[in-house]
């Protein structure tokens, strides 16, 4: 069945660093794939998504690309704020599974 | 609003006793969705409705768990004699029923079973 691999947390970083957080996936065919992030005291929410190889996601200055070869789907950011402190999940397809999530701290 | 409600936010209640958990979900959404987060577990999908139907249910963890929905649109998870092990936030969502097509989640209800 389908499973999602996902960096061990937690992740503290200081301001302006840049962000790798690494997820993997195990499934059939070519899988949706989603970051979705989940703020201190708020709901889940989609960060961002692709449906194809090859393909990037992008929103809040953060990227994602669907990478067939190496069935991954990491995200990265260039330059973190206080404001991106949260839990992140790595999931797939319409049915998600999801990753155990990255709790990440940034600290000013 | 126009986001994904759930009722109630908070639910403590005794272990044995039965709970209903409801998700009002965006309207036109045809797809709905629970999942359960708790710490243990991560999160783990329980199950998907396709309008009024349940074509997979495989992640409801027992036969004390059950759900419904009703006319396309409100869905209530319920759990029967309850355990504690139960406990946990149990997550809605819903979205339009096509690939590719992002998940819009509610705040959640935590259950907590004494």
């Amino acid at each position: 069945g389908d499973s999602v691999t996902q960096m061990e947390g937690p992740v503290t970083l200081s301001e302006e660093a840049f962000l790798t957080i690494n997820c993997t996936y195990t499934a059939t065919g070519y899988p949706s794939l989603f970051w979705y992030v989940q703020y201190p005291g708020e709901g889940l929410q989609l960060l961002l998504k692709a449906t194809k190889a090859d393909d990037k996601g992008s929103n809040k200055g953060f990227e994602a690309t669907y990478r067939k070869e190496t069935t991954s789907f990491h995200l990265e950011k260039g330059s973190v704020q206080v404001s991106d402190s949260a839990v992140y999940f790595c999931a797939l397809r319409k049915k998600l599974t999801f990753g155990t999530g990255t709790r990440l701290t940034i600290i000013p | 609003g126009a986001g994904v409600s759930q009722s109630p936010s908070n639910k403590v209640t005794e272990k044995g006793k039965d709970v209903e958990l409801r998700c009002d979900p965006i309207s036109g959404h045809t797809a709905l969705y629970w999942y359960r987060q708790s710490l243990g577990q991560g999160l783990e999908f329980l199950i998907y409705f396709q309008g009024n139907s349940a074509p997979d249910k495989s992640g409801l963890p027992s036969d004390r768990f059950s759900a419904e929905r009703t006319g396309g649109s409100v869905s209530t998870l319920t759990i029967q004699r309850t355990q504690q092990e139960d406990s946990a936030v149990y997550l809605c969502a819903s979205s339009f029923d096509r690939v590719g097509q992002p998940q819009h989640f509610g705040d959640g209800t935590r259950l907590s079973i004494l």
